[in-house]
């Protein structure tokens, strides 16, 4: 089955280093590719998003992801972390019929 | 900025109750959607709507129902709540498919007792 797996539930960094956020995916295909940030007590927004042209990709708030087809991986990356990035983490990809399906999610803790 | 509201924040409801989440985007989007969001199972898509009058079963439509009778509005509707339908519930609109772009409302957190 098509699908998307995160290969953490829980990644906990402190304020001012890297955060890695790791996703593969399965597919016969290149699909697109997203990921969506979700804050506590709100919605879920879209960080970034790839669609087949540059293999990096770059998002809001200074993250990025990179697809890596060799290793059918589609991490997420910031360089330095802050208060405000802690939230859950959604790696996603779409289907040959266009819908999203969603990954289970990584909720990233930012230490002072 | 698109906007997707959700009427009900939370909501306490007894098994055997139907229950209505209403859903409102202003953007004039084509597609609605409703997921369904649980610890560790990430979001499930329950149903989807590409037009007025249209719907579409998602992933887990079993006990659930919807109506999509203006463009604006996708209201979700339980016929007859169950505990295992304790969860939290995510409404989202986009332009188009293709694109892959949700916007979401910021959830209804359902508790049936």
């Amino acid at each position: 089955a098509q699908s998307v797996t995160q290969l953490d539930s829980h990644v906990s960094v402190s304020e001012g280093t890297p955060v890695l956020l790791r996703c593969n995916y399965s597919s016969s295909y290149s699909p697109s590719l997203f990921w969506y940030v979700q804050h506590p007590n709100k919605g879920l927004q879209l960080l970034l998003k790839y669609t087949s042209a540059a293999t990096l990709v770059k998002g809001i708030n200074g993250f990025e992801a990179e697809f890596k087809k060799s290793e059918t991986s589609f991490h997420l990356t910031k360089p330095s972390a802050h208060m405000s990035d802690a939230a859950e983490y959604f790696c996603v990809r779409m289907d040959s019929s266009y819908k999203l399906i969603f990954g289970s999610g990584t909720r990233l803790l930012v230490r002072p | 900025d698109v906007k997707v509201t959700q009427s009900s924040r939370y909501l306490v409801k007894r098994t055997g109750e139907k229950v209505f989440l209403e859903c409102v985007q202003d953007m004039d989007h084509e597609n609605m959607f409703w997921y369904r969001q649980d610890p560790g199972l990430g979001l499930r898509l329950i149903y989807f709507s590409y037009d007025v009058k249209m719907k579409e079963k998602g992933d887990i439509p079993e006990g659930y129902s919807v109506s999509r009778e203006k463009k604006e509005r996708f209201s979700l509707i339980l016929e007859s709540a169950s505990t295992n339908q304790t969860s939290m519930y995510l409404c989202a609109s986009s332009l188009t498919s293709a694109i892959g772009e949700l916007f979401f409302g910021e959830g209804s957190r359902l508790t049936v007792l």
